[in-house]
């Protein structure tokens, strides 16, 4: 079974700095890994995705991601906070063995943007 | 515009009624997906469907019950058998649900409470 960490349930960054949240999976063998923003009262919107290929992955709105695989992490990183970040990300993985489009989702981290 | 609608964005109903919450594609999509939300909890799979009269049980499917008559429509009614109703549901599709590395696409939700 697989399963999603993100270390943080919040966090918290002045405006310019650096965000980088935290994602750790666990699986036998290296899951499909996404993460997903979402604002107050909204759905989900996908921010960026890791399928195969190059392992630093770039996203939307600046984000990007990269998959090591040595550290089971799916880092989440931009190198400088918009007060427009602010809101809840969440790291999803799904199962690359042929088990279906099923994500498991962490359990998120809300992202809070100070001036 | 391509996406997915949820009606109604609030719903507010009396403890021991049913109630049905809608979700309709328009991306020709062929699986479909409800999931619930909890404060700290991320998000959980309910029901999910692959095709037209065909559906599976997520991971907290009781108390809940689906359909899928038509391609674009996947309604949810949560029933006075589930105990803690109060929560936001996601309605999500994607492509496929046989590759994990589609991802999926979230409507705006809905915030049921049940008093």
């Amino acid at each position: 079974a697989q399963s999603v960490t993100q270390l943080g349930s919040h966090v918290s960054v002045s405006e310019g700095a650096l965000v980088l949240l935290r994602c750790n999976y666990s699986s036998s063998v290296p899951p499909y890994l996404f993460w997903y923003v979402q604002y107050p009262n909204q759905g989900l919107q996908l921010l960026l995705k890791y399928t195969t290929g190059a392992t630093l992955v770039k996203g939307i709105n600046g984000f990007e991601a990269e998959f090591k695989k040595s550290e089971t992490s799916f880092h989440l990183t931009k190198p400088s906070a918009h007060m427009s970040d602010a809101a809840e990300y969440f790291c999803a993985v799904s199962p690359n063995t042929g088990g279906g489009n099923k994500l498991t989702f962490g359990t998120g981290t809300q992202l809070k943007v100070e001036l | 515009d391509g996406g997915i609608t949820q009606s109604p964005k609030y719903l507010f109903r009396k403890e021991g009624q049913n109630v049905t919450l809608s979700c309709e594609q328009n991306l020709n999509h062929d699986a479909m997906y409800w999931y619930r939300q909890d404060p700290g909890q991320g998000l959980r799979l309910i029901y999910y469907s692959q095709i037209v009269n065909d559906f599976q049980k997520g991971d907290i499917a009781e108390g809940y019950s689906v359909s899928r008559e038509k391609k674009e429509s996947f309604p949810l009614t949560v029933t006075s058998a589930q105990k803690n109703p109060t929560a936001f549901y996601l309605c999500a599709s994607s492509i496929d649900i046989a590759a994990g590395a589609y991802e999926q696409y979230f409507g705006p939700g809905t915030r049921l409470t049940v008093t």
